[in-house]
């Protein structure tokens, strides 16, 4: 079936330090790729997506390029603010095992945290 | 603020009870899902409803059930309460076009305790 592993967090960064989180993912079809974050005591939002291979997402100065050769969608960011301080998922849509349906899966979430 | 409303925020209950959680989805989405977010379990689809309809089921246990409504508005409904159904439950909803690419939109989510 669908899998993502993302890398175990929790991440902690100075401002404007540079961030990676490791996403990699097993899939049985061509899904699409997405980052959703969640901030302290809100919903999931999506972040970037990428629907095909090389395809880069981008949004608020994250940016993801979906490797179909390493089956990888790292989130990556120059210089990451306090603001920046959330729970990242790393999800996958693809059809479910009954053919007829997308389904998202997610990764288990990396907690960020930025220091000042 | 994603459009999407959940209520209510918080619900503590005691084992073997029955809750009912609700959900409006974005104006215009069709399609409402369902979700369980533990700490051990992390994010788990549980039910999607298109347009009134049963769609798609996850790792929804057969204590739960959900409907959507004419007006799309949707409920979880969940019974005979165990310590471990103690989760944060989100409503996501998303203009379905069946490529997988569409969105989903969260709602704050509604915090169940068990006691």
């Amino acid at each position: 079936g669908n899998s993502v592993t993302q890398m175990e967090g929790p991440v902690t960064l100075s401002e404007e330090a540079f961030l990676t989180i490791n996403c990699t993912y097993t899939a049985t079809g061509y899904p699409s790729l997405f980052w959703y974050v969640q901030y302290p005591g809100e919903g999931l939002q999506l972040l970037l997506k990428a629907t095909k291979a090389d395809d880069k997402g981008s949004n608020k100065g994250f940016e993801a390029t979906y490797r179909k050769e390493t089956t990888s969608f790292h989130l990556e960011k120059g210089s990451v603010q306090v603001s920046d301080s959330a729970v990242y998922f790393c999800a996958l849509s693809d059809l479910d095992s009954g053919g007829s349906n997308y389904k998202l899966t997610f990764g288990k979430g990396t907690l960020l945290t930025v220091n000042p | 603020d994603s459009g999407v409303t959940q209520t209510p925020k918080h619900l503590i209950t005691a084992t073997g009870q029955r809750v009912t959680l609700r959900c409006s989805p974005r104006s215009g989405d069709l399609s409402v899902y369902w979700y369980q977010q533990s700490l051990d379990q992390g994010l788990q689809f549980l039910i999607q409803y298109y347009n009134g309809e049963e769609r798609a089921k996850g790792n929804i246990l057969e204590r739960f059930s959900a409907q959507q409504f004419p007006d799309l508005h949707s409920e979880l409904n969940l019974s005979s309460l165990e310590l471990g159904d103690s989760a944060l439950y989100f409503c996501a909803s998303s203009a379905y076009t069946g490529t997988g690419m569409e969105t989903q939109y969260f709602g704050p989510g509604t915090r169940l305790l068990v006691l």
